[in-house]
């Protein structure tokens, strides 16, 4: 993999609580996103940034938040999870000029 | 116009056999069609890429043609093998300032031994 580290990988969290997934990244990659994958949806962009504190709306934002302070790292906040949000997020970079993006490895979120 | 629309969601094929999986757009502004793959508890990862500046790319058994008229591209994977079996995402992109990746809704690839 190529220096992304999502945590934390597994989390299972009750309705109306505050969660925030964190993506870091040695690779001083520009650009970074958030991506949620659910059957039957593929792959749907949250949020993205494509430099520190420039960040933007995907087309499903609403009930996510995001922020980027430094390069490294690209926080999503789930500011009250509800049972929708149930989904496995993938947080990916790119140097931007439509080349590779790559992927962390996931992580699980539960919303009972 | 910003969707992505893959198909089949799900194909069997056997050892040995064509796998090809489809990918329409609407947004003639993208200009980069990567394919993703993607096995069970890991992150996509890129299979092959193409722009829509020739109409067909070759790499090992992994082929994408593209259509540009039609706004159409596919992957075909040939003599699919059992370790093919996995999930396949097509995505989009334009070359502007965010860079953002649009995704298909996948294709659960199971090849049979």
């Amino acid at each position: 993999d190529a220096g992304i580290t999502q945590s934390p990988r597994h989390k299972v969290t009750e309705t109306g609580t505050p969660v925030t997934l964190r993506c870091h990244q040695t690779e001083n990659h520009r650009y970074m996103y958030w991506y949620r994958q659910d059957p039957g949806h593929g792959l749907r962009l949250i949020h993205y940034s494509y430099g520190v504190k420039d960040t933007d709306k995907g087309e499903v934002s609403d009930g996510y938040s995001v922020s980027r302070s430094k390069t490294e790292d690209f926080l999503l906040t789930l500011e009250s999870a509800t049972s929708s949000q149930t989904s496995v997020y993938f947080c990916a970079i790119s140097t931007g000029g439509n080349t590779e993006a790559f992927f962390g490895q996931g992580t699980r979120l539960t919303v009972v | 116009q910003q969707q992505v629309k893959q198909s089949p969601q799900s194909l069997i094929v056997q050892k040995g056999g064509i796998s090809i999986i489809n990918c329409a757009y609407e947004n003639t502004a993208f200009d980069y069609f990567p394919w993703y793959q993607q096995f069970p508890g890991k992150g996509p990862a890129l299979l092959i890429a193409i722009r829509p500046d020739v109409s067909e790319k070759k790499e090992g058994r992994f082929t994408i043609s593209f259509n540009k008229s039609a706004k159409q591209f596919s992957l075909h994977i040939m003599d699919s093998q059992p370790g093919d079996s996995a999930t396949y995402f097509c995505a989009a992109s334009i070359n502007s300032g965010t860079y953002k990746y649009i995704f298909g809704t996948g294709t659960r690839l199971k090849v049979l031994a």
